[in-house]
């Protein structure tokens, strides 16, 4: 069993639309959870993370997580062009600390002009 | 500016053929890390570092060694390199303790090996 699964898409929504990316995960003591954006042949770069239970809002991002059905979802508000990459869970480990990420293979989102 | 750097950036070598890629961060990071990134498999954890002297394996540590001898650098040597560790490679960086870090990634090193 995966770790941490994605949707690998890819996801198509028109530009100003809300896209929504979902990520579940398998260990139930996983503390910390994260999403990266990563635009296709450069590193991957944080976009925010959130750790408690609810909703996390940064601009027009917007992190939602459940402990009780272990998934986390990201919102992209008024998506933009610019927002068309590949978007990467990651969460921690209770096994190997609060350092060590456990990341999903990725969902690509395309944005339509 | 607070940076991984990474050298070299592309790489084609021959199986067999020693080589190391260099990772070094200028943040005064304690934890390092490497990770290969290959399609439809995502980013795996090779080895990580907690801090000077201290390394131990990922979830794909076969066929890699590390060493952490000095706090901002952090090298990935391949032995022996084979054609199935073709693939890109990024380094990170970040603070390490009980708090929520953001890990800071380089640009990455695509090898091939043939």
């Amino acid at each position: 069993q995966k770790e941490v699964e994605q949707n690998s898409g890819p996801l198509s929504v028109p530009e100003g639309a809300i896209a929504s990316l979902n990520c579940t995960y398998s260990d139930r003591g996983s503390q910390s959870f994260f999403w990266y954006r990563q635009y296709s042949g450069k590193s991957p770069e944080l976009i925010m993370f959130i750790y408690s239970n609810g909703d996390k809002e940064d601009g027009r991002f917007t992190a939602q997580l459940n402990k009780a059905s272990q998934y986390v979802s990201l919102l992209i508000r008024d998506s933009q062009p610019s927002d068309s990459a590949t978007y990467l869970c990651a969460v921690t480990s209770r096994y190997t600390g609060a350092n060590n990420l456990f990341f999903g293979t990725g969902t690509r989102l395309t944005v339509i002009p | 500016e607070a940076q991984v750097t990474q050298n070299p950036r592309y790489l084609i070598t021959v199986t067999g053929k020693k080589l190391t890629v260099t990772c070094s961060q200028n943040m005064n990071h304690e934890y390092m890390s490497w990770y290969r990134q290959d399609p439809g498999l995502g980013l795996r954890q090779i080895y990580y570092s907690m801090n000077v002297e201290v390394t131990d394996k990922g979830d794909v540590p076969e066929g890699y060694k590390v060493s952490r001898k000095e706090k901002r650098n952090f090298p990935l040597i391949l032995e022996s390199p084979s054609p199935n560790q073709t693939s890109l490679y990024f380094c990170a960086s970040s603070f390490s303790g009980q708090g929520v870090y953001e890990q800071y990634f380089g640009p990455g090193t695509r090898l091939t090996v043939t």
